[in-house]
Order: C-alpha cells, then sequence, then structure tokens
C-alpha cells in the first residue's frame, strides 16, 4: 500500500539552526512527493514538491530531495527563524493524497 | 481572486446526529477534495469532486457522502454520527484534478458529544 512515515515531534531548535525533519515513504509506481506547512488556526499550504527521482524541491529556503533509492524525501533549511514554527507534513500522491502524522516546529529567539 | 472558504468554523452535534459542511472553492477551480483530519494527526482523504462527480472515495464508510454544485462548491455530509467522527474537516479545491496545485481551506472543527 502507500503510505508516508514522518519523524516524531516536537522539534524545538533555536534561530539561525540547521532543520531536519525526515520522511520516508511506501508506494507503489512512482508517485510524487510533498511537502506542506500549517499554521496554528489556518489550512494546509504547499511549501515544496518533486514530481520524480533526483528532483530537488525548493521554496523559502526549505529544501527536499527525492530520493528513490532510499525512499526518501527529508526536508530541510540551513538557518531556521522565529516565523518557521508550524506543523510540516510530508504527503505523496498516488491517486489519492496520503499525509503522514505531521512533525510539529518551534524556533526559540 | 478569493481564497477557499469553509463554514461553519465550529461546529458541536451530539452522537447520531446528521451534518453538512460547505466549502466554496477558490475562483477558476473545479475540482474539491474533502480530507478528515483527527488531532496529532496527517489528513485522511475522504473523497474527491471533479465537475459535479465524485472522483475517488478513500476509506470511509458510506455514511459520509457528498455533492459538487455547478458553481463548484461543495458540501460533506456525515450521517449517524459517531465519537470518532471529532475532527477538523478541510477542503482543497484544485484544477482539473491537479493535486500539486491543490490550495486549503482553513477547515471545519466538529466536536461529536
Amino acid at each position: 500500500g502507500n503510505s508516508v512515515t514522518q519523524m516524531e515531534g516536537p522539534v524545538t531548535l533555536s534561530e539561525e539552526a540547521f532543520l531536519t525533519i525526515n520522511c520516508t515513504y511506501t508506494a507503489t509506481g512512482y508517485p510524487s512527493l510533498f511537502w506542506y506547512v500549517q499554521y496554528p488556526g489556518e489550512g494546509l499550504q504547499l511549501l515544496l514538491k518533486a514530481t520524480k527521482a533526483d528532483d530537488k524541491g525548493s521554496n523559502k529556503g526549505f529544501e527536499a530531495t527525492y530520493r528513490k533509492e532510499t525512499t526518501s524525501f527529508h526536508l530541510e533549511k540551513g538557518s531556521v527563524q522565529v516565523s518557521d514554527s508550524a506543523v510540516y507534513f510530508c504527503a505523496l500522491d498516488r491517486n489519492q493524497f496520503y499525509f503522514g502524522t505531521g512533525t510539529s516546529l518551534t524556533v526559540i529567539p | 481572486e478569493t481564497g477557499v472558504t469553509q463554514s461553519p468554523t465550529h461546529l458541536i452535534k451530539t452522537r447520531g446526529q446528521q451534518v453538512t459542511l460547505r466549502c466554496s472553492s477558490q475562483s477558476g477551480h473545479n475540482t474539491v477534495s474533502w480530507y478528515q483530519q483527527a488531532l496529532g494527526q496527517g489528513p485522511q482523504f475522504i473523497f474527491q469532486y471533479y465537475r459535479e462527480e465524485e472522483n475517488g472515495r478513500g476509506n470511509f464508510p458510506p455514511r459520509f457522502s457528498g455533492l459538487q454544485f455547478p458553481n463548484y462548491s461543495s458540501e460533506l455530509n456525515v450521517n449517524a454520527l459517531e465519537l470518532d467522527d471529532s475532527a477538523l474537516y478541510l477542503c482543497a479545491s484544485s484544477l482539473d484534478r491537479l493535486p500539486h496545485e491543490q490550495y486549503f481551506g482553513p477547515g471545519t472543527r466538529l466536536t461529536v458529544t
């Protein structure tokens, strides 16, 4: 079947620290992969995506590379800001969307 | 350009009752998908409507049903509410079923007591 596994949270970092949120997937075929972000009280916003192996998605300083050999799509940012505090969801699209359970990030000044 | 809107924001119902949630899609979008997000979990796909027809369904029982109207707005109906139906219900709209371009609304928080 299709599924997404994310690292457990919550994650707390100091401002300007390096961020990694791990995401691995199980899927039939070759799905598209996504990271969504959810700020408190809001809906999900697309952060970045990759549609095929070795693609790198990037947006607002965040990056993730589609690794078929390790079935991973880890989210990284070199220097986090307080405004990055949110819940991050990894997801795959295989005829329908499958989301991970989310990783809560808090960035402290 | 207006974004995706949902109503109501919050709702409290009693077990066994029925509920209708509403979603207005973003201008120009003809596809609406509905998701259930339980507390501390990721969204789970319920179903998708494309041009007024159901176009895919997740692992939810038939008491979850929907409609899409000619203006592409949509309703989610849940009959015989159970306590486990308590969740945030999200809708997302997109153009021509393209999922990576879907835009989410803020959600409706349903509490079943």
